[in-house]
């Protein structure tokens, strides 16, 4: 079964919204989870890692007050979208190791984003 | 710079023929391997990882440092294996960088 909650799926909105996106560990802590973003056809992009208690590490060329990121607890970490426009259309996928050590990726199902 | 190379975006096969999807990685460090795979409408789940020298749902994958590579392997191809293949490498702490993916579409 799922580990790793996202929500919403899919969030349809005009230009200009801020849109807010959840992802949550079902039954384990993640002190750090990931927001990948993927375009169409094409294979997924890490933005920005999410580290509970502390700032986000953005990836280079992710703009930290487009993608606001905010782990406040050991099992959520939401991405914000702030200002949203057709360009921010794309579908957003968070993942979160399960445990400590090397431990493997879970992911969500991913957030599909379209700003009309 | 740590990059994940996976040559062909597609490959079709007939059922029961073998399948080999090409990935190849540079990092300068010891790399640590995955291949996550996407069935169509579910979400992206880890298949194999190099560490574990596992077979899993039939697929096996070798870490070849000389080449570079983690080629994932199938003897005999099923049509549920019809999915999108990523190719994964873990650096520093968790960061996973991915490869572009190949479409393996598995024919009757």
């Amino acid at each position: 079964g799922a580990v790793v909650s996202q929500h919403p799926s899919w969030v349809i909105c005009k230009s200009g919204t801020s849109v807010k996106i959840e992802c949550r560990s079902l039954d384990f802590q993640a002190t750090t989870m990931f927001w990948y973003r993927q375009f169409p056809k094409q294979s997924l992009m890490l933005m920005a890692t999410s580290n509970e208690g502390s700032k986000a590490t953005y990836e280079q060329g992710v703009e930290k007050d487009k993608f606001l990121i905010n782990h406040a607890s050991l099992t959520l970490s939401t991405l914000t979208v702030t200002s949203a426009h057709p360009e921010d259309s794309s579908f957003y996928i968070c993942s979160a190791p399960r445990g400590a050590g090397n431990q493997p990726q879970h992911f969500g199902d991913g957030t599909r984003l379209s700003i009309l | 710079a740590q990059r994940v190379t996976q040559p062909e975006k597609l490959l079709s096969v007939f059922k029961g023929a073998p399948v080999e999807l090409k990935c190849n990685y540079s990092y300068s460090g010891s790399p640590e391997l995955f291949w996550y795979v996407q069935y169509s409408r579910q979400r992206l789940q880890l298949l194999l990882r190099h560490i574990s020298r596992e077979s899993i749902k039939g697929f096996t994958a070798d870490l070849n440092k000389g080449e570079t590579s983690f080629h994932l392997k199938k003897p005999f191809a099923q049509e549920e294996d019809s999915a999108m293949y990523y190719c994964a490498l873990r650096h520093n702490t968790d960061k996973l960088i991915f490869g572009t993916g190949t479409r393996l579409q598995v024919f009757p």
